[in-house]
C-alpha cells in the first residue's frame, strides 16, 4: 500500500492529452513540493517534474505538472508513443520523515 | 554530465549479507545528500534509506532498520549500503539517488542505473 494514491493505469492515442493524479495528505503533499518520475522499461526512474511544475533541462513542455491541496496532477499533451512508461509521483512526509512514493500509473499509448 | 554508477548486486542466500556501492561523478558528490531506492520486481519504488553531506544523519525505512547501514567516503564519490540479515522480501533492483534541494523543496534529482538483488536459497 503506497502513501501516495495514483490510479494503477491511464491510456490514450496518439496526440491526446492525459492527466495522471497523485493525491496525499497534509504531511506529505500538502506540505511539500511534488516530483514525477518518468520510467521506461528496464531503465531507472527519470526526474519529469520537480517543485510541482518545473521540468528540467532537457524534458520537452509536453509534460506539465500542476498542484493543488493534497493532490497533484501530471498532464501529457501530445502523446506519443515513446510516452509509454510507468509514472510515479514522490516526495518528502513530515510525519514520517521519509521519500514517499505513489504506486505507479503504466501508460498505453494506444 | 552527473553520473552514478551501482555495483555490488546478486544472488545471496537468506540471512546472509552484501555491500552496494555507488559511485558519483560530474558533480560535487560531498555536497549533496543522498539516498538508496528499492524496486522489487514488477513492484514500484520504495525509499530505503538517506544520508547527509557529511555523514551526520542517516535514516532508514523501518523494513531495514537495524539490518541495513548506509555510509558514504566523500574522499572516493562513493555511497554504500551494506545489507546483514537479508531476507526474500529485500529481493529488489536498489538505485543511488542524488538529493537536491531542502525542506519543503527537495528532488531526487539524478538516479544511477541500478543493481539487482536477490535473496534465495
Amino acid at each position: 500500500q503506497s502513501v501516495l494514491t495514483q490510479p494503477p493505469s491511464a491510456s490514450g492515442t496518439p496526440g491526446q492529452r492525459v492527466t495522471i493524479s497523485c493525491s496525499g495528505i497534509s504531511s506529505n503533499i500538502g506540505s511539500n513540493t511534488v516530483n514525477w518520475y518518468q520510467q521506461l522499461p528496464g531503465t531507472a526512474p527519470k526526474l519529469l517534474i520537480h517543485s510541482n511544475n518545473q521540468r528540467p533541462s532537457g524534458v520537452p513542455d509536453r509534460f506539465s505538472g500542476s498542484k493543488s491541496g493534497t493532490s497533484a496532477s501530471l498532464a501529457i499533451s501530445g502523446l506519443q508513443s515513446e510516452d509509454e512508461a510507468d509514472y510515479y509521483c514522490a516526495t518528502w512526509d513530515d510525519s514520517l520523515n521519509t521519500w514517499v512514493f505513489g504506486g505507479g500509473t503504466t501508460l498505453t499509448v494506444l | 554530465e552527473v553520473q552514478l554508477v551501482e555495483s555490488g548486486g546478486g544472488l545471496v542466500q537468506p540471512g546472509g549479507s552484501l555491500r552496494l556501492s555507488c559511485v558519483g561523478s560530474g558533480f560535487t558528490f560531498s555536497s549533496y545528500s543522498m539516498n538508496w531506492v528499492r524496486q522489487a520486481p514488477g513492484k514500484g519504488l520504495g525509499w530505503v534509506s538517506y544520508i547527509n553531506s557529511d555523514s551526520r544523519t542517516m535514516d532508514y525505512a523501518d523494513s531495514v532498520k537495524g539490518r541495513f547501514t548506509i555510509s558514504r567516503d566523500n574522499a572516493k564519490n562513493t555511497l554504500y549500503l551494506q545489507m546483514n540479515s537479508l531476507r526474500d522480501e529485500d529481493t529488489a533492483v536498489y538505485y543511488c539517488a542524488r538529493e537536491w534541494g531542502v525542506g519543503w523543496r527537495r528532488s531526487l534529482d539524478y538516479w544511477g542505473q541500478g543493481t539487482l538483488v536477490t535473496v534465495s536459497s
